[in-house]
């Protein structure tokens, strides 16, 4: 069964660098898409970008300048970087397989704050 | 980018009911419209893509419809399971976009 599962801090202060990492279990990384997705105090939600099976990436214009998806095919495992972010970064992360998402991680709750 | 309304944000029925939660697009999309539902402490489900077709494991009770700008997904017969937060999905251009959710309670 393919199993996606968030990790990385909690609490970031504003103007640092986010990080996280999904680890991907039962499916390979260099296979399909894979991406990150954000959702809001509110309920907002918001597409971030994607890394393809090849290494490939596209990120929402929105987030051009600030975001970073990388992977480490060895661990079957990606990354999200979202770099100088503020408070208005809050929200919690979910990876996803596919643009059209069949499987998704639980989420990761991020608060940006001093 | 292409808005996605979902004009109710929060419905109301009974077991057994029917409901139904639209989905506006901002222009046309043809059919590339996907709707997930999100319960609480579960990961999100993706039930319906092409716009009507049933994601595998998704009950028959659930049903969508539309092409172009307007869609809906339909849930008959209600179930105590249903409730939770519905949300539509444009895939026909990037970036994706989301409806704003719709809540949908069980009374």
């Amino acid at each position: 069964e393919v199993q996606l599962q968030e990790s990385g801090p909690g609490l970031v202060k504003p103007s640092q660098s986010l990080s996280l990492t999904c680890s991907v279990t039962g499916y390979s990384i260099t296979s399909n898409y894979w991406g990150w997705i954000r959702k809001f105090p509110g309920n907002k939600m918001e597409w971030m970008g994607y890394i393809s099976y090849s290494g490939s990436t596209s990120y929402n214009p929105s987030l051009k300048s600030r975001i970073s998806i990388t992977r480490d095919t060895s661990k079957n495992q990606f990354f999200l970087q979202l770099n100088s972010v503020t408070t208005e970064d809050t929200a919690t992360y979910y990876c996803a397989r596919r643009m059209v998402a069949d499987y998704w991680g639980q989420g990761v709750m991020v608060t940006v704050s001093s | 980018d292409v808005q996605m309304t979902q004009s109710l944000s929060y419905l109301a029925a009974s077991p057994g009911e029917s409901v139904s939660i639209s989905c506006k697009a901002s222009k046309s999309i043809s059919n590339y419209l996907a709707w997930y539902q999100q319960k609480p402490g579960e990961a999100y489900k993706l039930l319906i893509y092409s716009g009507s077709t049933l994601q595998s494991g998704t009950p028959s009770r659930f049903s969508g419809s539309g092409s172009g700008t307007d869609f809906t997904l339909t849930i008959r017969s209600l179930e105590p399971e249903d409730f939770g937060l519905y949300y539509c999905q444009q895939y026909y251009e990037k970036p994706l976009t989301f409806g704003s959710g719709t809540k949908l309670e069980i009374k």
